[in-house]
């Protein structure tokens, strides 16, 4: 049974453009959750989504910071205007239940040049 | 608000050495607590965890007791390992949440 898998693993982008980083969750599992992590710092919760659902957002940024977990295919995190301060690790985790035990990914560290 | 606070890094050691690295919290409900380990390159990993007053969590040697009077949950294991280098986290979710609550990691190093 894999484990959470996210892409790209790294990612660098120049200020301004737009990030994308994906997260597909373990077989079965239907919640996902992105946190983040700044350097020196311990991992922050953005955002809670279950299929076609957004069902917690109190962690994520109010501007540029968007996601998505469609019915079909990876949870999309997305940053638009990318600027320096976005620079950090992003992880996912997934839970088949809500609340449960969370199962983290390798995270994306996205670097903002 | 909800919090951990954890020693801070990095922690070296040498091999067979006793470890303890301490987590405090802060908690507005009735929170579980976890330890969760992140080895080079890979996700975290839930190490060990406990979910009321006085228990125990323990796993791989290491142990942890849920101590509500002094909002604890200390990390310890006995003899240390190469193999046991990696970042400790320590966390806690309120048990009507959905969110976890993480502290900034402890980066050990084992030397042999």
């Amino acid at each position: 049974n894999a484990g959470v898998m996210q892409n790209p693993r790294h990612l660098v982008r120049r200020r301004g453009q737009e990030a994308r980083l994906r997260c597909s969750p373990m077989k079965g599992h239907s919640h996902v959750y992105w946190y983040r992590q700044l350097p020196e710092e311990g991992l922050k919760f953005m955002v809670y989504l279950q299929k076609e659902n957004i069902i917690d957002e109190s962690g994520m940024p109010k501007e540029r910071f968007s996601a998505e977990f469609p019915k079909e295919g990876p949870s999309i995190l997305r940053i638009q205007q990318v600027v320096r301060g976005d620079s950090a690790a992003y992880f996912c985790a997934s839970s088949p239940l809500s609340p449960y035990e969370q199962y983290f990914g390798p995270g994306t560290r996205l670097t903002v040049t | 608000g909800d919090s951990v606070t954890q020693m801070e890094g990095p922690v070296t050691l040498s091999e067979e050495a006793f470890l303890t690295i301490n987590c405090t919290y802060t908690a507005t409900g009735y929170p579980s607590l976890f330890w969760y380990v992140q080895y080079p390159g890979e996700g975290l990993q839930l190490l060990l965890k406990a979910t009321k007053a006085d228990d125990k969590g323990s796993n791989k040697g290491f142990e942890a007791t849920y101590r509500k009077e002094t909002t604890s949950f200390h990390l310890e294991k006995g003899s240390v390992q190469v193999s046991d280098s990696a970042v400790y986290f320590c966390a806690l979710r309120i048990n009507t949440g959905n969110q976890f609550y993480f502290g900034t990691g402890t980066s050990l190093t084992v030397i042999p």
